[in-house]
C-alpha cells in the first residue's frame, strides 16, 4: 500500500461547483496533516494544515478521520484560479526534523 | 517572489558533465531540503541540513553530491548522471520541525534534462 494514496484526476469542473479530494494514508502514527497547492510549473505552497477537528478557511474545508486515515479537501465555489494540483501532505516524526510524506497530487481544471 | 531562490531554472547536462544546482534562502531558517519532483511520483526527499549538517541522507545514489556551507545555501553537486535523473529538483527551507508545522518553503526549481 502506498504511504499517501490520492486519486490523480484530472477533475474538470465548471466555475461555482464544489469539489471534494480524499487522500489516504498508510502509517497509523501519522501526527500532521496538511494539503500543498502547486500551480504548473510553480513550486508547491502550504494551503492549510488539517486538524481533527476539521478546519476552514474562506472556500475550503478540510476534514481528518484518524480512525480510518482519511483526509478530505472540499472547495466550494471553485474559481478559475483554483486550477492546479492538490498535494496530500502527511507528518510523522522521523529523523532529526520530522519527515514529510507527500502523495502524487489531484489535479483540479476548473472551467468558465 | 519567494523568498527560497534556485539557480539555474533550467539546465541541460551531458552524461559526463559536472554541474552544480545551488539554492539561497532569504527567510532566516534552519534547515534546508532537496526534493526531486519526476513526472507521475510524488515529491521524494533527497537531503536534508540543519544548521549546516546533514542529518538525513535518503538513499541516494553517490553521483548526487549536497553541500551546505551555512544556513542560507544549499547546493546539490552533479557528476556522471543518467537519463532518469531528469527531473525538477526543488529546494526547501523550514524554521524547525517538520513533523508539527509541516510548513516547506519551495524555490521555483531547478529543472534538469540529462541527455
Amino acid at each position: 500500500r502506498k504511504e499517501v494514496e490520492q486519486d490523480p484526476g484530472p477533475f474538470n469542473v465548471p466555475e461555482g461547483a464544489t469539489v471534494a479530494f480524499n487522500c489516504t494514508y498508510s502509517n497509523s502514527a501519522s501526527q500532521s496533516f496538511f494539503w500543498y497547492r502547486q500551480d504548473c510549473r510553480k513550486e508547491p505552497k502550504l494551503l492549510m494544515s488539517v486538524y481533527s477537528s476539521g478546519n476552514e478557511d474562506g472556500r475550503f474545508t478540510a476534514q481528518l478521520n484518524r480512525a480510518s486515515q482519511y483526509i478530505s479537501l472540499l472547495i466550494r465555489d471553485s474559481k478559475l484560479s483554483d486550477s492546479a494540483t492538490y498535494l496530500c501532505v502527511v507528518g510523522s516524526r522521523g529523523g532529526s526534523q520530522g519527515n514529510l510524506i507527500f502523495g502524487k497530487g489531484t489535479k483540479l481544471s476548473v472551467k468558465p | 517572489e519567494t523568498g527560497v531562490t534556485q539557480t539555474p531554472r533550467h539546465l541541460v547536462m551531458g552524461m559526463t558533465n559536472k554541474k552544480s544546482l545551488k539554492c539561497e534562502q532569504h527567510l532566516g531558517h534552519n534547515a534546508m531540503y532537496w526534493y526531486k519532483q519526476s513526472a507521475k511520483k510524488p515529491l521524494e526527499l533527497m537531503f536534508v541540513y540543519s544548521l549546516e549538517e546533514r542529518v538525513e541522507n535518503n538513499s541516494v545514489p553517490s553521483r548526487f553530491s549536497p553541500e551546505c556551507p551555512n544556513s542560507s545555501h544549499l547546493f546539490l553537486h552533479l557528476h556522471t548522471l543518467q537519463p532518469e535523473d531528469s527531473a525538477l529538483y526543488l529546494c526547501a527551507s523550514s524554521r524547525g520541525g517538520l513533523a508539527v508545522s509541516g510548513e516547506l518553503f519551495f524555490g521555483e526549481g531547478s529543472r534538469l534534462t540529462v541527455l
